[in-house]
């Protein structure tokens, strides 16, 4: 039973770009969150997607825009990329009714580096 | 959201037992207190979760005073494999909650 998948690994950019990370969730789960992380802080919470609409946000800009698929998969977006937006950008996929701990499985997440 | 507070580091020694206290003045009732652990470029890993008293699993304990104001995460006989960062988080424990992380506790193991 495969994880949670994301893709690219890593990928450089430069300011002004746009970029587009990938996520598959964990078999079973239907709701996807997205986190930054920034060299030396913990994960900063971006957005979650479940039944295909963005259901809570937090303190990001809308260059920040996401989407979610039928098939439960995301995708994050970043317009006009900032030298701040440098970080390990995380999914996470949970199931709603799956269990009571509300555990959230993170995948390997995303390497964005901005020049 | 309560806001937790942990030490920013800790070191220790192979074979010690390590606990590593949060503090969450702020808990609301229907919070639950969660530990999850993060290696260097990986994503964090769920260790274990609580309500009240204490909860144990296969690599770890988890104990909660009455008051519910803090919470110490134990890790028996630690090798360096266990040399992470740990975060505490307390929330609601549905599946669809948005995570607070603080900056966590940087535990390095020694030889």
């Amino acid at each position: 039973d495969a994880g949670v998948t994301q893709s690219p690994t890593h990928l450089i950019k430069t300011r002004g770009q746009q970029v587009t990370l990938r996520c598959s969730p964990k078999s079973g789960h239907d709701t996807v969150s997205w986190y930054q992380q920034a060299l030396g802080q913990g994960p900063q919470f971006i957005f979650q997607y479940y039944e295909e609409e963005e259901r809570q946000r937090g303190n990001f800009p809308d260059r920040f825009s996401g989407h979610q698929f039928p098939n439960y998969s995301s995708e994050l977006n970043v317009n006009a990329l900032l030298l701040g937006d440098s970080a390990l950008y995380l999914c996470a996929s949970s199931s709603f009714s799956g269990g009571g701990t509300g555990e959230l499985f993170f995948g390997e997440g995303s390497r964005l580096t901005v020049l | 959201l309560a806001k937790t507070t942990q030490p920013i580091s800790m070191d220790s020694y192979e074979g010690q037992e390590v606990n590593i206290t949060c503090s969450h003045n702020n808990i609301a009732t229907n919070d639950y207190i969660t530990w999850y652990q993060q290696f260097p470029s990986q994503g964090p890993r769920f260790i274990i979760q609580g309500y009240k008293t204490k909860v144990t699993n296969e690599v770890a304990s988890l104990f909660i005073p009455a008051d519910r104001k803090s919470s110490t995460l134990s890790l028996p006989r630690v090798s360096l494999s266990d040399t992470a960062v740990y975060y505490c988080l307390v929330g609601g424990n549905t599946g669809r909650r948005a995570l607070t992380f603080g900056s966590g506790t940087r535990l390095q193991v020694q030889p």
